[in-house]
């Protein structure tokens, strides 16, 4: 299995704040790293997909970097609607995918 | 854009079978760019995958859940099924059905809370 490991797992931020959440996989998974945004008691929605695209909609302040083993999430200017939980997702060994343990953004 | 809508008991009795179905709207099940995926997410947990199907039947599957899985897909009513057997209560959880673009996930639904209680 490929684990994924995230850190922080939670952060306290500020409207306006620059944001960079990592994940961390154990083997080599190339670029098949995505990530999701999940509010409370809502559905995970990707934002990023192949370590770097943008989703269709998503907003330009988030952006993806990485390759390997180590990513970065940056958020550029923390929303208010941006208080959530990240997740990151390898699909490197599809259709065995994994999912880190999310990082919480909140105030 | 792609709408998804799990529906199904919301409680099942241990040793018994969750059985859920997704309704796809905007999309063809039939369309073979596509699989379709159930994950689940324990409460306070992470995502874990739990399978996925194509339309032209093929399955995979998360070994960790063995043989207890079993997906179908019914392309005349645009839905596809998940029937997990013999739960417990570790099979709490929400579960979620999603497109599944093979590297990534582009549409979720709102999810399905399923309580494995007597």
């Amino acid at each position: 299995d490929i684990q994924l490991t995230q850190s922080p797992s939670s952060l306290s931020a500020s409207v306006g704040d620059r944001v960079t959440i990592t994940c961390r996989a154990s083997q080599n998974i190339k670029r098949y790293l995505n990530w999701y945004q999940q509010k409370p008691g809502k559905a995970p929605k990707l934002l990023i997909y192949a370590a770097s695209t943008l989703h269709s909609g998503v907003p330009s302040r988030f952006s993806g970097s990485g390759s390997g083993t180590d990513f970065t999430l940056t958020i550029a200017g923390l929303q208010p609607e941006d208080f959530a939980t990240y997740s990151c997702q390898q699909t490197y060994n599809t259709p065995e995918t994994t999912f880190g343990p999310g990082t919480t953004v909140d105030i | 854009q792609v709408q998804l809508q799990e529906s199904g008991p919301v409680l099942v009795k241990p040793s018994q079978t969750l059985s859920l179905t997704c309704n796809v709207s905007g999309a063809s099940v039939s369309n073979d760019r596509y699989y379709w995926s159930w994950v689940r997410q324990p409460a306070g947990k992470g995502l874990e995958w739990i399978g996925r199907i194509h339309t032209t039947g093929i399955t995979n599957y998360n070994p960790s859940l063995g043989s207890r899985v079993a997906l179908s897909i019914d392309m005349s009513r645009r839905q596809f099924s998940l029937r997990l057997r013999s739960v417990t209560a570790a099979d709490t959880a929400v579960y979620y059905c999603a497109s599944d673009l093979q590297e990534y996930l582009d549409y979720w639904g709102q999810g399905a809370l399923v309580t494995v209680s007597s």
